[in-house]
């Protein structure tokens, strides 16, 4: 049974047009992250919410946004996508509380902007 | 943000061979290792998560050592097979952010 699921696994949009990517999860956990990973890069951590609390990196551009209505569901908005935003975007969730739980993750959105 | 490095980039092995990489990472406030495995069209899958200075563990095949005085940590594959061929990627934890090497892609040869 999926755990972690992303919709779509693959998007296609035309630069500049908004473009929104979607995480649910049913393992009811408290974290919740995004992550963009481009070829042969390590995926990097975009930003991530404990419970309702929003925590972005500080290198994420302000090109992307990121929203959490409830505990299951967890959205990644990019504005104005460059070609540079073309890549592979990982949602994965953790049950908080310690450094020793490990994350759970999608399968992925593959990113195609043109 | 952490640096953490993996090495080799890539490995193609035979089917059979015994094959180990490396995550490099920075030794000072050092709270945890995660190991992850990635196949193709599938979701990132845990393997291991380490702690202790010495420690070692096993699932199978693969098994996974730690040294945080000097930050670093193996990954051992024995005998690989076909359905080992993954990416093999490490993190580490510092509260509730993760910082992922570039992973180890490993190509197992029938």
């Amino acid at each position: 049974d999926a755990m972690v699921i992303q919709n779509p696994r693959y998007q296609v949009t035309q630069f500049g047009k908004p473009v929104t990517l979607s995480c649910s999860q049913t393992l009811n956990h408290n974290v919740m992250y995004w992550y963009q990973q481009k070829s042969s890069q390590a995926p990097k951590l975009l930003f991530h919410y404990y419970d309702k609390d929003f925590n972005n990196e500080a290198d994420t551009p302000d090109n992307f946004q990121s929203r959490r209505p409830n505990t299951s569901f967890c959205f990644l908005d990019i504005r104005s996508p460059g070609l540079g935003d073309a890549a592979m975007y990982l949602c994965a969730t953790r049950r908080g509380g310690g450094v020793l739980n490990e994350q759970f993750f999608g399968p992925g959105t593959r990113l195609t902007v043109l | 943000i952490l640096n953490v490095e993996q090495s080799p980039q890539s490995l193609h092995v035979q089917e059979g061979d015994s094959t180990n990489f490396t995550c490099s990472f920075p030794s000072s406030n050092f709270y945890a290792l995660h190991w992850y495995r990635w196949e193709t069209a599938k979701s990132p899958e845990a393997l291991f998560v380490m702690t202790l200075n010495g420690d070692e563990k096993k699932k199978g095949r693969i098994s996974a050592t730690l040294n945080t005085k000097e930050g670093y940590s193996y990954l051992y594959i024995k005998g690989s097979q076909p359905e080992d061929s993954a990416t093999y990627l490490c993190a580490s934890p510092t509260g509730n952010q993760f910082y992922f090497g570039t992973g180890t892609s490993l190509t197992v040869i029938p």
